[in-house]
């Protein structure tokens, strides 16, 4: 089992519509997690830290289950501007020195 | 600020040939991470740093080696480049601080023939 998988996408959604996605990590003693958005040939950036239960950025809305080990993000109202590939990332040591990158879910929101 | 920048931006090489990419960042953060990305996988660790003098392995180190002599500086080396080593690479950085936010580089392509 591959240490962090996500759904493997694309998601081709409309605007306006809802959108989840999931994450699965297999280090149950794993800390920290996180959310980044990667553009098309560029850098991740950090879209949301997931601590404890889950936490809420506007139109984005992260959730942890730790007894089910998975992450999802749900983002809300899509924008075409969200098109995007939607890293999960796990800190496995808890020091912040290994971090594990899923491979990534590619959203396409169309007009 | 320029925040996170790597050098070169692009570049083709030989099998055989060795190479050095610098990552510079003026943010003062002690950590410092090297990472590959190949198409349908995640990012994946091949060195990191958490201070200056320091460094340490990641999940895929074979092939690579690292110098952080300077605090703003990491450096990844490629003695001699396989074609395997065909990727994008980005540099990280983040702050000793509670944050875990890495901050990432804007990647160097490498194609090696």
């Amino acid at each position: 089992r591959k240490e962090v998988e996500q759904d493997p996408g694309p998601f081709n959604v409309p605007e306006g519509a809802t959108v989840a996605f999931n994450c699965t990590y297999s280090n149950s003693a794993s800390q920290s997690f996180f959310w980044y958005r990667q553009d098309c040939r560029k850098e991740p950036k950090l879209l949301m830290s997931v601590y404890s239960s889950g936490n809420e950025d506007g139109r984005f809305t992260a959730q942890l289950n730790r007894a089910s080990q998975y992450i999802s993000l749900l983002i809300r109202d899509s924008k075409l501007s969200d098109s995007a590939t939607y890293l999960c990332v796990v800190n496995m040591d808890n020091y912040g020195q290994n971090f594990v990158f899923g491979p990534g879910t590619r959203l396409s929101v169309l007009p | 600020n320029a925040g996170v920048t790597q050098t070169p931006k692009f570049r083709v090489l030989k099998t055989g040939q060795s190479m050095t990419l610098l990552c510079a960042q003026d943010m003062n953060h002690e950590y410092m991470y090297w990472y590959r990305q190949d198409p349908g996988m995640g990012l994946r660790l091949i060195h990191y740093s958490v201070g200056e003098g320091t460094t340490a392995k990641g999940e895929v180190p074979d092939g690579y080696n690292v110098s952080r002599l300077k605090k703003q500086n990491f450096l990844l080396g490629l003695e001699s480049a396989a074609p395997s080593q065909t990727s994008v690479y980005f540099c990280a950085t983040r702050g000793a601080g509670g944050s875990y936010e890495q901050y990432f580089g804007p990647g160097t392509r490498l194609t090696v023939t």
